[in-house]
């Protein structure tokens, strides 16, 4: 069963503190691994999709790496409206799986002014 | 740029009626799927449809819930008889490829 563990739950920067968010998984053939970002009351807004280990993708002040066990989502210089809860997920590819994504429980960013 | 639009945002429901989630995918997408985000828990499939039909379902997906393409344009979750665990977000998302999915806002779903 594909797993995804997110840490820390919750985190708060100042404003231009720059930090990572961590996403661990567990999966029997990586198809893909996604990070979105959800507002409160809002579905997950697609940010990137990452394919094989060494791979990232940079937008704006946000940048995801991927090694074979762990996603990071680097935030660089962040301001209060990068506040969301950011959410992994990854799309595995074996045991019948038809491309279903499991998501971790997220990380709630603060960004404080 | 395209949305997934759901509708109703909120619905409210006693036990035991019956729903339906409507949802309007991408116009040029061809895979559907519902998930749902029991309030404070991870967001979680619930089905998968292509080709006018369930390519994949969870085991939260049992016989209460079914889905359908009734025309071109629309796809609904219905839940047959509600219960107080059915409380949640429901997000319709559809995707091109199975690699990008875009998700609606969302409705919530309170069953009092």
């Amino acid at each position: 069963e594909d797993q995804v563990t997110q840490s820390p739950e919750a985190l708060r920067l100042q404003e231009g503190e720059s930090s990572s968010l961590n996403c661990s998984y567990t999966v029997s053939g990586l198809r893909g691994l996604f990070w979105y970002r959800q507002d409160p009351g809002k579905g997950p807004e697609f940010l990137f999709t990452l394919y094989s280990a060494g791979e990232e993708k940079e937008k704006e002040r946000l940048k995801a790496t991927l090694t074979k066990k762990e996603s990071f989502l680097h935030i660089t210089a962040p301001k209060p409206e990068d506040s969301a809860t950011y959410l992994c997920a990854v799309q595995g590819g074996s045991g019948g799986s038809n491309y279903k994504l499991t998501f971790g429980k997220g990380t709630l960013l603060t960004v404080n002014p | 740029e395209p949305e997934v639009t759901q509708t109703p945002s909120h619905q409210v429901t006693q036990m035991g009626q019956e729903v339906i989630l409507r949802c309007v995918p991408i116009s040029n997408h061809l895979y559907f799927y519902w998930y749902r985000q029991i309030l404070g828990q991870k967001v979680e499939f619930l089905v998968s449809f292509y080709n006018n039909e369930i390519s994949e379902k969870s085991e939260i997906f049992d016989d209460q819930f079914s889905v359908e393409r009734p025309d071109g344009s629309n796809f609904t979750l219905k839940i047959r008889s509600t219960k107080l665990e059915d409380s949640a977000m429901y997000f319709c998302a559809s995707s091109r490829d199975r690699a990008g999915y875009t998700f609606g806002s969302g409705t919530r779903l309170t069953v009092v």
